[in-house]
């Protein structure tokens, strides 16, 4: 069975960074692009890019380009999004997703979501 | 960019009511057109894809339809479980409706 556990809830202060973990369970990791999407409070879903484990390729959102970075670790069930320069209209909670098909946004499995609060 | 706009925004029904939710898009996706639904404290739910495709394990209570720029989701017999906010896709390029709340009278 597919599960995608993400790490706890996470408090920051304005330009701080924060690195949120997404565990992968019940299939295989390689063959899945990893995608992060947020919810902002009140607000819609916003897609924040992906991630293709297999090959280490990247694709961001342009909003985030220059201050995301997704990865996996070595043992190669763990995605990883580390957003730097937090501001508060970045608290929200952060979602991973399994893409049913590669690049596409159409997302099969979620995490359960992590809460960054951005305040100082 | 593509936009997609959910109506109506919040929705009250009773137990057992037939339900509609609409998404419409600024532009013809064809049938590339997701539904999720979110509860609070847990992971978002796939329901439906390309428009009209019921995923796997989900209630056929549950129904799409459309094409083009205006899609529907139908839950046929509203249960107490579909309190949720649900959500509209575009999923070629990423974009989210901005959700209808459903809440039981």
């Amino acid at each position: 069975q597919v599960h995608l556990v993400q790490s706890g809830a996470e408090v920051r202060k304005p330009g701080a960074s924060v690195k949120l973990s997404c565990k992968a369970s019940g299939y295989t990791f390689t063959g899945w692009f990893i995608h992060w999407v947020r919810q902002v409070p009140g607000q819609g879903l916003e897609w924040m890019g992906w991630y293709n484990p297999k090959e280490g390729a990247t694709k961001y959102a342009q909003k985030f380009q220059d201050r995301v970075t997704m990865t996996s670790d070595a043992s190669g069930d763990t995605a990883y999004m580390d957003l730097r320069g937090l501001r508060s209209d970045d608290t929200a909670v952060y979602y991973c997703a399994r893409g049913k098909f590669g690049w596409s946004g159409l997302y099969d499995y979620w995490g359960q979501g992590t809460l960054v609060t951005v305040s100082s | 960019d593509v936009q997609m706009t959910q109506s109506p925004s919040t929705l009250s029904a009773s137990v057992g009511d037939r339900v509609t939710i609409t998404c419409r898009a600024s532009q013809s996706i064809s049938a590339w057109l997701a539904w999720y639904q979110l509860k609070p404290g847990k992971a978002p739910k796939l329901l439906i894809y390309e428009a009209s495709r019921l995923n796997s394990g989900v209630p056929s209570r549950f129904s799409g339809s459309g094409s083009g720029s205006e899609f529907t989701l139908t839950i046929g017999s509203l249960q107490p479980d579909d309190v949720a906010t649900y959500y509209c896709q575009e999923y070629r390029t990423y974009f989210f409706g901005q959700g209808t709340k459903l809440e039981i009278k």
